[in-house]
């Protein structure tokens, strides 16, 4: 079935580093990727997405490009900042039966400080 | 309004009791998801509601019971749950079903604990 895999956390920063969080996904179809971000004690906001090969999506200074030939969709961010503290869900979604509903990869903690 | 709204945001029930989470969407969204995340762990699909109706139940037990009353509210109702069940629970809505990229809208979720 399809799946996703995220790199292991956490992932610790000092400000203004760069960052990847890297993600693969397996899928039989042409899936819709996604990046979730998740603050603490709060539910998930999605951060950015891609729906077909070579898409970029980018929002908050976030990137991530859907590479359909290796399968990826690599989170990147020139410089973070501490309110970029939180985890960070890679997903996709990909057209059911019964409907459509996102998978999920296990998560990556990114911690920055000051 | 682009908001998701869940309440209670937290809950603490015995494993007698029988409570009920809800969720309330006005965008006009006609798909909503239940969902629920262990601590530190990504969040599982547990129902999908598509235009009222049930479409997606993911093996979850029977003590869980999913309700979707209308377009904007959909309930959880829960009754002799097991300590293992304690979790956040979230709920989620989509505009349209069957899109795959259709993005989804999260509420900030119920943090249940089962004594």
């Amino acid at each position: 079935g399809d799946s996703v895999t995220q790199m292991e956390g956490p992932v610790t920063l000092s400000e203004e580093a760069f960052l990847t969080i890297n993600c693969t996904y397996t899928a039989t179809g042409y899936p819709s990727l996604f990046w979730y971000v998740q603050y603490p004690g709060e539910g998930l906001q999605l951060l950015l997405k891609a729906t077909k090969a070579d898409d970029k999506g980018s929002n908050k200074g976030f990137e991530a490009t859907y590479r359909k030939e290796t399968t990826s969709f690599h989170l990147e961010k020139g410089s973070v900042q501490v309110s970029d503290s939180a985890v960070y869900f890679c997903a996709l979604s990909d057209q059911g039966q019964a409907g459509t509903a996102l998978i999920f990869g296990k998560g990556t903690t990114l911690s920055v400080s000051s | 309004d682009t908001e998701v709204t869940q309440t209670p945001k937290h809950l603490v029930m015995g494993m007698t009791n029988k409570k009920s989470l809800k969720c309330e969407q006005h965008m006009g969204h006609r798909a909503m998801y239940w969902y629920k995340q262990k601590a530190k762990k990504p969040p599982e699909l547990m129902f999908v509601y598509s235009y009222e109706k049930l479409s997606i139940n993911e093996s979850v037990p029977s003590r869980f019971s999913p309700e979707c009353p209308n377009s904007s509210l959909l309930n959880l109702h829960l009754h002799a749950l097991q300590p293992e069940d304690s979790a956040l629970y979230l709920c989620a809505s989509s505009q349209v079903p069957r899109q795959r990229n259709e993005k989804l809208f999260f509420g900030s979720g119920t943090q249940l604990s089962v004594l």
